[in-house]
């Protein structure tokens, strides 16, 4: 079946160097993605998106990528705060239907 | 605050318990989700309600049972659950049904025992 999945399921950083979490979608034609933040005790938080029609979209301290000869996304946290540990899921749309695919999510810890 | 709100936040209950999730949205969104997530898995879809009509049914055992009464709530009425439903269980909102992003409540934490 089609999943969506995420490379490093653990992912720890030094506060203020740059984190890169990966994703490996496997939807050719899926042509939206997000990335979720999900904190400890709480539910995804929407981080950034991206079209297929992108390779690349930047917002505050966050960018993602979209590599679609791959099928790969990233997102790029900068200057990694204690904040931004958390689980980072993607998800990918296909057309035509309103239904995400989410992967298992990466733990990024931040150390200090 | 995402203003997706579920309540309870925690719930412990036998397999002959019969209980309710809530869930309100402050958005004036007009799709409503319930996900279910259990460790180590990705989110899986359950319901989907738009203006109030369930568009969804993701294969759901019917001892699930959701309910939407109006646009900005929705229910999850569970009865005699079995121990490997025990999971997060995840409300989500959108303006709609297409392609819009789901804005998610902080989740009831259910335990089958």
């Amino acid at each position: 079946g089609e999943s969506v999945g995420l490379h490093l399921p653990t992912l720890s950083v030094q506060e203020g160097d740059n984190s890169i979490i990966n994703c490996a979608y496997s939807n050719s034609a899926s042509d939206y993605f997000i990335w979720y933040k999900q904190e400890s005790g709480k539910g995804p938080q929407f981080i950034i998106d991206i079209r297929s029609n992108m390779d690349k979209r930047q917002g505050q301290r966050v960018t993602v990528l979209l590599n679609k000869t791959v099928k790969h996304l990233s997102l790029q946290i900068a200057a990694t705060q204690p904040g931004d540990s958390a689980v980072y899921f993607c998800a990918e749309n296909p057309p035509g239907t309103y239904k995400y695919i989410f992967g298992t999510g990466t733990r990024l810890k931040v150390l200090a | 605050e995402t203003g997706v709100t579920q309540t309870p936040r925690h719930l412990v209950m036998g397999m002959t318990n019969k209980k309710s999730l809530k869930c309100e949205q402050h958005l004036g969104h007009n799709a409503m989700y319930w996900y279910k997530q259990s460790a180590k898995k990705p989110l899986e879809l359950m319901f989907v309600y738009s203006l109030e009509e369930r568009v969804e049914n993701n294969s759901v055992p019917s001892r699930f049972s959701p309910e939407c009464p109006n646009s900005s709530h929705l229910f999850l009425h569970l009865h005699t659950l079995q121990p490997e439903d025990s999971a997060l269980y995840l409300c989500a909102s959108s303006q709609g049904q297409g392609r819009e992003t789901q804005y998610f409540g902080p989740g009831t934490r259910l335990l089958v025992l």
